[in-house]
């Protein structure tokens, strides 16, 4: 498609439940980041791919926060046993390239809200 | 490390008035630095960018100027619309790796008639 799309758009879970968030890139975008967006707040980094390679996780809050991009392409965010704290927006984004100035483009978000 | 502080909102101007949104950075090396608009219901959009300083990015009436001297990014519009109502970020990337983005908390404009 033209732009990162993102599902399913809202989730709502229970609380001890997983969840999987999936994130597809722009065709032929190699960098992939996802982010967590809590109300009220700017987005935070959460981790990085190159290709299918997890380059940086520094941002993942949790050993229960897990995410992959197996062949380098469609990725998906999954949270083990979620807890009211997880409730936010998760943002994944795709760039074509691996410069800095290199613009980002975001899907319009998973909107997770754990009960 | 790495870090982008833009003014507080909520901001509220009148249609057709002058609109600035302060940013400042905190960065090794040199970043590129970028203004990103989320309009209500929707995702993050670029707005504009700069990756180099005295660099102008602009966009849609919106400017804003990479000053290294100041480390900042201001926003700028001269004459802003009920249509730019929107949340406003600032955003960051290292130069270094280009695998982090640091945004600001955002800041809220609503432009009444």
């Amino acid at each position: 498609g033209a732009g990162v799309s993102q599902s399913p758009r809202y989730k709502v879970a229970k609380r001890g439940q997983d969840v999987a968030l999936r994130c597809d890139p722009i065709s032929g975008h190699v960098s992939l980041f996802w982010y967590q967006q809590a109300l009220g707040q700017g987005p935070e980094f959460l981790t990085y791919f190159q290709n299918e390679a997890q380059l940086d996780k520094s941002g993942l809050p949790s050993d229960r926060f897990f995410a992959e991009r197996p062949e380098g392409s469609v990725s998906t965010l999954k949270i083990q046993r979620t807890q009211q704290e997880d409730s936010a927006v998760y943002l994944c984004a795709s760039r074509w390239g691996l410069g800095s100035g290199n613009t980002i483009y975001f899907g319009e978000g998973s909107w997770l809200t754990v009960v | 490390g790495d870090s982008v502080t833009q003014m507080e909102g909520p901001v509220t101007l009148s249609e057709e008035a002058f609109l600035t949104i302060n940013c400042t950075y905190t960065a090794t090396g040199y970043p590129s630095l970028f203004w990103y608009v989320q309009y209500p219901g929707e995702g993050l959009q670029l707005l504009l960018k700069a990756t180099k300083a005295d660099d102008k990015g602009s966009n849609k009436g919106f400017e804003a100027t990479y000053r290294k001297e100041t480390t900042s990014f201001h926003l700028e519009k001269g004459s802003v619309q009920v249509s730019d109502s929107a949340v406003y970020f600032c955003a960051l990337s290292a130069s270094n790796t280009g695998n982090q983005f640091y945004f600001g908390t955002g800041t809220s404009l609503t432009v009444i008639p």
